[in-house]
C-alpha cells in the first residue's frame, strides 16, 4: 500500500510571506504528483500536479518534485489569509483504477 | 474543468435507517468513480472504487453490505448507507477522473455531509 506523509501543522505564516508545504511519499515508482486545497467543510480543489523532476509555476504556487529524495513540496508566494485552508497532496493508487491515495493534509495558516 | 454534482450536500437521519447519495459527472463520461469518506481533522479515507457496469471494489476494512454502490450509467454513481449509526457521521465526498481527457486529475462533488441521530 502506498503512503504519503504530510505534516499537519498548523503552519503559520505572516501575510506576504512564502509558504512551504512538503510531502514525502514511499512509492519509488509514482509518478505524478497532485496538490489539492481543502477549506474547512468542502471538498478539495485541484491546484496543481506535477509529472517531472525539478519546479513546475502557476501563478503564486509552485510545484517542486524531487524523485530521487522522494519528496514534493508545494510553494505560496505572497501568502494572502485566503490561502489559509488544509493542503493535500496525492499519488495515484498505481493499478489500472486511477485512485488516488492522498495524505493527511497541512494546515496553512496566513495570519493578516 | 470538469464538473462533478454531488447531492444531496447535507443530510440528518434517525438511526437505522438509509441514506443514499449521488454523484454526477456533468460533462464527462466517469467509468470510475471513487467515494471518500473525512471524519473531522482527518484526510479523505477512500472507501471505495464505483466501476459502471459491474462490483464496487472496496478498500479494507469498508464493509460492502453496510455502504452499497451502485454504478449504473456512466454518469451517476450512488453510496447508500445502510442502517446508520452515528458513528457513520462523516463528510462522504465523491470524486471522478476523466480518464478520456488530456488530465489524469481527479475532480471532487461538493461532499456530502451526514450526521446521524
Amino acid at each position: 500500500q502506498k503512503e504519503v506523509e504530510q505534516n499537519s501543522g498548523p503552519l503559520s505564516v505572516p501575510e506576504g510571506a512564502i509558504a512551504s508545504l512538503n510531502c514525502t511519499y514511499s512509492d519509488r515508482g509514482s509518478q505524478s504528483f497532485f496538490w489539492y486545497r481543502q477549506y474547512s467543510g468542502k471538498s478539495p480543489e485541484l491546484i496543481m500536479f506535477i509529472y517531472s523532476n525539478g519546479d513546475k509555476e502557476d501563478g503564486r504556487f509552485t510545484a517542486q518534485l524531487n524523485k530521487a529524495s522522494q519528496y514534493v513540496s508545494l510553494l505560496i508566494r505572497d501568502s494572502q489569509p485566503s490561502d489559509s485552508a488544509t493542503y493535500l497532496c496525492a499519488v495515484p493508487g498505481g493499478d489500472s483504477s486511477y485512485k488516488l491515495i492522498f495524505g493527511s493534509g497541512t494546515r496553512l495558516l496566513v495570519r493578516p | 474543468g470538469a464538473v462533478v454534482s454531488q447531492h444531496p450536500s447535507w443530510v440528518i437521519c434517525k438511526s437505522g435507517t438509509s441514506v443514499k447519495i449521488e454523484c454526477r459527472s456533468l460533462d464527462f463520461q466517469a467509468t470510475t468513480m471513487f467515494w471518500y469518506r473525512q471524519f473531522p481533522k482527518q484526510s479523505l479515507m477512500l472507501m471505495a472504487t464505483s466501476n459502471e457496469g459491474s462490483k464496487a471494489t472496496y478498500e479494507q476494512g469498508v464493509e460492502k453490505d453496510k455502504f452499497l454502490i451502485n454504478h449504473a450509467s456512466l454518469t451517476l454513481s450512488t453510496l447508500t448507507v445502510t442502517s446508520a449509526h452515528p458513528e457513520d457521521s462523516s463528510f462522504y465526498i465523491c470524486s471522478a477522473r476523466n480518464v478520456q481527457g488530456l488530465g489524469t486529475e481527479a475532480f471532487f462533488g461538493q461532499g456530502t455531509r451526514l450526521t446521524v441521530v
